[in-house]
């Protein structure tokens, strides 16, 4: 079982709908929770982090965690041209030197 | 956000020959680095982790003796990709890390020919 999964495939979006991310994880030691963009030929981007049960709102970004069932998501309302990218689910345990562990990513695609 | 810079933000090279990657923490000091790399399409992969002043610690399947890492400092870090081969081809990207936040160089797109 991988550490992180993203299972979604490429999701196009009408421009301004609402995208839903998902991502699982198997640790259950795990602690912070990211939400990474990666625009084509770029590094990522970090665009939102959460450590709590809950949902957290930044924007038109909104992650949520879930530590019982091991998944968090994002959601990107009012989706624009310009979210077009690929989104990584990244989670850090306790311990491992801090290291990441990144899912595959998810595509999205905003239609104008 | 903390500034990261990463040299060089593309690179060429031949056959047999080795590439340096360099990568600074400009205003903040990275107690771990993190190497990655990125194939297209996919993930990012770790490489390996190094602390300052100590021997990196390389992922399964990664060659120590090739992707050679030295971080003498707390705001440099160093990959260098020996005797590079076609399948190096890769998108190399950095990641200094500041307690638990971590930042990501801009990236280095590596083509062996």
């Amino acid at each position: 079982q991988k550490e992180v999964e993203q299972n979604s495939g490429p999701l196009s979006v009408p421009e301004g709908a609402i995208a839903s991310l998902n991502c699982t994880y198997s640790d259950r030691g795990s602690q912070s929770f990211f939400w990474y963009r990666q625009y084509s030929g770029k590094s990522p981007e970090l665009i939102m982090s959460i450590y709590s049960n809950g949902d957290k709102e930044d924007g038109r970004f909104t992650a949520q965690l879930n530590k019982a069932s091991q998944y968090v998501s994002l959601l990107i309302r009012d989706s624009q041209p310009s979210d077009s990218a690929t989104y990584l689910c990244a989670v850090r345990s306790l311990g491992g030197n801090n290291r990441l562990a990144f899912g595959k990513g998810n595509q999205v695609v905003v239609i104008p | 956000g903390a500034v990261v810079s990463q040299h060089p933000s593309r690179v060429i090279c031949k056959s047999g020959t080795s590439v340096k990657i360099e990568c600074r923490s400009l205003d903040f000091q990275a107690t771990t680095m993190f190497w990655y790399r990125q194939f297209p399409k996919q993930s990012l992969m770790l490489m390996a982790t190094s602390n300052e002043g100590s021997k990196a610690t390389y992922e399964q399947g990664v060659e120590k003796d090739k992707f050679l890492i030295n971080h003498a400092s707390l705001t440099l870090s160093t990959l260098t990709v020996t005797s590079a081969h076609p399948e190096d081809s890769s998108f190399y990207i950095c990641s200094p890390t500041e307690n638990t936040e971590a930042f990501f160089g801009q990236g280095t797109r590596l083509t062996v020919v």
